[in-house]
């Protein structure tokens, strides 16, 4: 079965700077989502990637999927308070499935 | 895009009795999932609920367990059956509108079992 890791599993920054997480497959990708949550609160969605080499932005996060490293990588610039939270990357299981597996989830905290 | 609510939020149960969490959806979608996630867990798919059929089960879950209904194609509900304090979770449901659509959750549900 398809399995996603992410790292780092938890990261603290300063207001202000900039920070990465990683998300890598164990299969082929088949597109790939990320989520954001809050403590025991659903899911919010971020941004969905689908092809090889695709980016996207939405205010300050960027999403990049490496089809080729079987990975991706959500950035955040300048970070803020409103951006802590967990971030979880999800991926369809196979080609054609719309069902999930996700990753563990990257635990975000940002000191004002 | 999709909006999605469950209820209730939360809830405390005793063991052995049960629990239905609805889900209902803003807007006509093609399929519905149930997630669980555990404490300090990442969430883990249950099952697919298909409208107008018996849902699919992943492997680890079934039928008795976790009942599922889809009578249309906006609501669903998830029965979690003889509740033990191993059942508490937060539970989601989710959606998307067509195969490689965006895939919208729910707020979940958070459950509790004493």
């Amino acid at each position: 079965s398809q399995e996603l890791e992410q790292s780092p599993q938890s990261l603290i920054v300063q207001e202000g700077k900039n920070l990465t997480i990683n998300c890598t497959s164990s299969k082929t990708l088949y597109g790939l989502y990320w989520y954001k949550q809050k403590y025991g609160e659903g899911l919010i969605f971020l941004m969905m990637l689908q092809k090889g080499g695709e980016e996207k932005s939405h205010e300050k996060i960027t999403a990049k999927l490496d089809e080729k490293k079987q990975q991706s990588s959500l950035h955040i610039t300048a970070s803020q308070p409103s951006h802590a939270g967990i971030y979880l990357c999800g991926a369809p299981i196979s080609g054609s499935a719309r069902q999930l597996t996700f990753g563990s989830g990257t635990q975000l905290t940002v000191l004002p | 895009s999709a909006v999605i609510s469950q209820k209730p939020s939360r809830d405390i149960c005793q063991r052995g009795t049960s629990l239905t969490i609805q889900c209902q959806v803003d807007s006509q979608v093609t399929m519905m999932f149930w997630y669980r996630q555990q404490p300090g867990q990442s969430l883990t798919l249950i099952a697919t609920a298909n409208q107008g059929s018996e849902a699919t089960y992943e492997s680890g879950f079934v039928i008795d367990k976790f009942p599922i209904s889809r009578p249309n194609l906006t609501f669903s509900t998830l029965t979690v059956s003889n509740m033990s304090p191993e059942d508490s979770s937060i539970y989601l449901c989710s959606a998307s509108l067509a195969v490689g659509e965006t895939q919208y959750f729910g707020p979940g549900t958070r459950l509790l079992v004493l």
